[in-house]
């Protein structure tokens, strides 16, 4: 099976532009949640979307949003840029049926860098 | 409550010896606990996960411990190599359709074994 895929892989945007960032889940996985990764605070949670509607929320401000779609792709946008926006985004698939602890499998990640 | 503090931060071992890192929860309704390994340039890998009704679990040269009356766990790398150098994250999560389920990493650890 294919494994978690995210494009594009690094990202240069200014101060005040807006991002859109995409996920394609490993087939068969529902549930696609989002982390911001950086040096100073490890991962963070941002969102969990499963079915097309987001499930979970993390503590980040609404400039950060997401969808996923009927195929279970997902995409994160990220509105008026800030500096501290800069960092590693990481989509992650699993089954999403929450019945018991599921593993979650990272895509690469996409490097944002905000000048 | 939603913490997960993982110690120390970076760890250098020698080739053979054993790394420990160390990671500390507040919440008790967590359930699960993995530990993923991330190398340069890619995403993190679910390395090890256990769960609160055992003590320990086993991998290869990999070892979860748990207490849980202390709220603690940590891995164990047995004979460690340089080609375990990588940065390593715990998590803690809550499974079931409690509304609560996302990962909560720690800071993560950067591990370096020299040759």
């Amino acid at each position: 099976k294919a494994g978690v895929t995210q494009t594009p892989r690094y990202l240069i945007k200014t101060r005040g532009q807006q991002v859109t960032l995409s996920c394609s889940p490993i087939s068969g996985h529902r549930s696609v949640s989002w982390y911001q990764q950086t040096p100073g605070q490890g991962l963070q949670f941002l969102f969990e979307y499963f079915s097309e509607t987001q499930r979970n929320k993390g503590n980040f401000p609404g400039r950060f949003s997401g969808r996923q779609f009927s195929n279970s792709r997902s995409e994160m946008n990220v509105s008026t840029l800030e500096l501290g926006d800069s960092a590693l985004y990481l989509c992650a698939s699993s089954l999403g049926t929450r019945e018991y602890q599921e593993t979650q499998y990272f895509g690469p990640g996409t490097r944002l860098l905000v000048l | 409550q939603q913490q997960v503090k993982q110690s120390p931060q970076s760890l250098i071992v020698q080739k053979g010896g054993i790394s420990i890192i160390n990671c500390a929860y507040e919440n008790t309704a967590f359930d699960y606990f993995p530990w993923y390994q991330q190398f340069p340039g890619k995403g993190p890998a679910l390395l090890i996960a256990i769960r609160p009704d055992v003590s320990e679990k086993k991998e290869g040269r990999f070892t979860i411990s748990f207490n849980k009356s202390a709220k603690q766990f940590s891995l164990h790398i047995m004979d460690s190599q340089p080609g375990d150098s990588a940065t390593y994250f715990c998590a803690a999560s809550k499974g079931g359709t409690s509304g609560t389920y996302k990962y909560i990493f720690g800071t993560g650890t950067r591990l370096k074994v020299l040759a």
